[in-house]
């Protein structure tokens, strides 16, 4: 599986958008990008994926770059509740998901 | 719609003891994996079981092992414990193992003594 580094930790003000960038540039042609959130005590929580074209759903958008190297989430407008480890994954083949460290969001008022 | 449902929510042994932890996924959802949580290691895949059937496998030694039954429930168990397996274990399933979207329970909380 692909690795992927991510900065330890960020801050955002409540209200405003919060960028979380990934790189990953080992991955392969036919290697998803994955984004999980996981939120103090409970279970990681599913974000958003994508392949190569940029996604957007309810909670955000992810835009990865073309070469395909590096990718960024978006949350439009974070809030407080949205204080969390973010965890970008690449995923060959649907196969297990490596986590990786993540970076711890801090959303403050 | 219920969302994974672990047991027990805390539990609390001494080195050498065995444990069973239950995990009933999503109703529909026939693929259940397994991590393993610490501060040090961050999150860990264990082992993801599909059809009754183990597909894939960490890399965990032989003390843990788990099984799922015809109605997709799960069970994992570690023998012999030890210290270095207080962790925070998630029971994520998915509607077939080729699905990317994962559901986590909320975990159970072991502590080793």
């Amino acid at each position: 599986d692909a690795k992927t580094t991510q900065p330890t930790s960020m801050d955002c003000a409540e209200g405003r958008a919060a960028n979380l960038p990934c790189n990953h540039s080992t991955i392969s042609g036919n290697e998803y990008v994955y984004w999980y959130r996981q939120i103090h005590s409970q279970g990681p929580q599913y974000i958003i994926h994508g392949l190569k074209n940029n996604e957007t759903n309810e909670m955000a958008s992810l835009i990865i770059t073309e070469d395909r190297k590096s990718s960024t989430l978006i949350l439009p407008h974070a809030t407080l509740r949205d204080t969390a480890v973010y965890y970008c994954i690449v995923l060959y083949n649907f196969n297990k998901f490596y986590f990786g460290s993540g970076t711890k969001l801090n959303v403050k008022p | 719609k219920a969302g994974v449902t672990q047991t027990p929510r805390y539990l609390i042994k001494t080195r050498g003891q065995q444990v069973t932890l239950s995990c009933s996924p999503i109703s529909g959802h026939r693929s259940v994996s397994w991590y393993q949580q610490t501060p040090g290691q961050g999150l860990q895949f264990l082992f993801e079981y599909f059809s009754e059937t183990q597909r894939n496998k960490g890399n965990f030694p032989g003390r843990f092992s788990g099984r799922q039954f015809s109605n997709s429930r799960s069970e994992m168990n570690v023998s012999t414990l030890e210290l270095g397996d207080s962790a925070l274990y998630l029971c994520a399933s998915s509607l077939a193992p080729q699905n990317e979207k994962l559901f986590f329970g909320s975990g159970t909380q072991l502590s080793v003594l």
